[in-house]
C-alpha cells in the first residue's frame, strides 16, 4: 500500500530537548516536505527536498532542521523546542515535478511543547 | 509574491444544500498550479484536485464540481446536494511551476447539519 508514515504521531516534550519526527514513503517519490498547521493560518510549509542531500527553506523554517540522506526518509529536526512550535506537522511526498503530481500527506503528528 | 485567500472562514448549511467554498489566489507566474484539500474530523488531508493554469475547463467529479476563472485569479469549489459527510475543512493551495512551494489558503470550515 502506498503510504507515507510519520512518528511518532502524538508527542509531548519540554522547552528544550532535543527531538525528531521521522517521516519515510514507500512510494519512490523524489520530492517530500514539511508542513505545519496552526488554527487560523492553514498549512505552512518548514522545509521541502526536490531529492537526496537536495534540501531547501519554505516559509517558516526557523528552528527546525531537516535531512535527506535516503530517498524514502525525511526527518524533520528540533534541536531546541520552543513553546511556539507546538503544532500539527505533516510531511508529505509526491514524484516528478513541482505542481504535476498529487501531493501525498502524512497522518499527522501532533506536538505539544511545555 | 504567492497568496492564497480562503475569505470564508466557516460555513453552515444544512444536508443537501449546495454550498461553494471561494479561493482567490495571487501569483506572478503564468505558470502555476491550483488544488484542493479536504481535512475530515479525523484529521488527514486528502486530495480532490489539481488544475494547471493552462487548462481552464470545470471539472465535475459526482456531486463536487470547481470553477477555475484566470480572469478573477479565483478556483471556487462547490458541492452539490450536501451530505454529513462532507463536514471538513477545506483547503485551496497554490504552486508555482518549478519553486516545490505550496501555499495553503487558511481553509474553510464547513459544517453539514442533517
Amino acid at each position: 500500500e502506498a503510504q507515507v508514515t510519520q512518528n511518532p504521531r502524538y508527542l509531548i516534550t519540554v522547552t528544550g530537548k532535543k527531538l525528531t519526527v521521522t517521516c519515510s514513503q514507500n512510494m519512490n517519490h523524489e520530492y517530500m516536505s514539511w508542513y505545519r498547521q496552526d488554527p487560523g493560518l492553514g498549512l505552512r510549509q518548514i522545509y521541502y527536498s526536490m531529492n537526496v542531500e537536495v534540501t531547501d527553506k519554505g516559509d517558516v523554517p526557523e528552528g527546525y532542521k531537516v535531512s535527506r540522506k535516503e530517498k524514502r526518509n525525511f526527518p524533520l529536526i528540533l534541536e531546541s523546542p520552543s513553546p511556539n512550535q507546538t503544532s500539527l506537522y505533516f510531511c508529505a511526498s509526491t514524484f516528478g515535478t513541482s505542481g504535476q503530481e498529487t501531493q501525498y500527506f502524512g497522518p499527522g503528528t501532533r506536538l505539544l511543547v511545555l | 509574491a504567492q497568496k492564497v485567500t480562503q475569505a470564508q472562514t466557516e460555513i453552515s448549511v444544512v444536508e443537501k444544500e449546495d454550498v461553494t467554498l471561494d479561493c482567490v489566489y495571487e501569483t506572478r507566474d503564468t505558470t502555476y498550479y491550483l488544488f484542493w484539500y479536504k481535512q475530515p474530523p479525523s484529521g488527514e488531508l486528502v486530495f480532490l484536485i489539481r488544475r494547471n493554469s493552462f487548462d481552464e475547463q470545470n471539472e465535475i467529479s459526482g456531486r463536487y464540481s470547481w470553477n477555475f476563472q484566470k480572469s478573477t485569479s479565483s478556483f471556487n469549489f462547490t458541492i452539490t446536494a450536501s451530505q454529513v459527510v462532507d463536514s471538513a475543512v477545506y483547503f485551496c493551495a497554490l504552486s508555482d511551476r518549478g519553486t516545490y512551494k505550496y501555499i495553503f489558503g487558511t481553509g474553510t470550515r464547513l459544517k453539514v447539519l442533517a
